[in-house]
């Protein structure tokens, strides 16, 4: 079945950006929406955005400004960067994949990232 | 951004009890209502999509239902292992946004 693995830095300095790696395995990138999730310590989920197998990106209003994430199906990975990162940005990443309208039906393990002053 | 509002945010429930919990969106969103459950250190599972079908492997205690912008996950007979944080989550729109969560105690 479907696997994913989430991969980059735990710790990454204020101001900087954060990047991260998401490795699909046991199944194709294409037909689907590949999403990234963030979870700050002992809170709810926030939909971060996602990028459509062709490169078709979306992204939450709310870091729109900060934020980039690309596909590489040559790999079979998609990618999140986001940028100028500050404490608020500490949190557990989780990328998962969904269809249009769907629900997110595999997710990866999370990764934690700390931003450090 | 459509607000969905979980309620309680914790509950404390006996093995064998019937639980629910509900979710409220600040405007229609149709069916694209899912439901999750996040374990300590875990990522959230997929229980229930579109806002009553039950995921594969899912047992079935748990379902979902819906009338107009009121969603409901029920648990009809509470056991240990259910306990847990769940989120519901709309995919009608982007931003696609979760409720606060519900923490499941057990009593």
């Amino acid at each position: 079945q479907v696997q994913l693995q989430e991969s980059g830095p735990g710790l990454v300095k204020a101001s900087e950006t954060l990047s991260l790696t998401c490795t699909v395995s046991g199944g194709s990138i294409s037909s689907y929406y590949w999403s990234w999730i963030r979870q700050p310590p002992g809170k709810g989920l926030e939909w971060i955005g996602y990028v459509y197998y062709s490169g078709n990106t979306n992204y939450n209003p709310s870091l729109q400004s900060r934020v980039t994430i690309s596909a590489d199906t040559s790999k079979n990975q998609f990618s999140l960067k986001l940028s100028s990162v500050t404490a608020a940005d500490t949190a557990v990443y989780y990328c998962a994949r969904s269809t249009y309208g769907g629900p997110f039906d595999v997710w990866g393990q999370g990764t934690m990232v700390t931003v450090s002053s | 951004d459509i607000q969905m509002t979980q309620s309680p945010s914790s509950l404390s429930a006996s093995v064998g009890d019937r639980v629910t919990i509900t979710c409220r969106a600040s405007q229609s969103i149709s069916s694209y209502l899912n439901w999750y459950q996040q374990k300590p250190g875990k990522a959230p599972k997929l229980l229930i999509y579109a806002a009553s079908s039950l995921q594969s492997g899912v047992p079935s205690r748990f379902s979902g239902s819906a009338s107009g912008t009121d969603f409901t996950l029920t648990i009809s007979s509470l056991q240990p292992e259910d306990i847990a944080t769940y989120y519901c989550q709309q995919s009608y729109i982007t931003p696609i946004t979760f409720g606060q969560g519900t923490r499941l105690e057990i009593k």
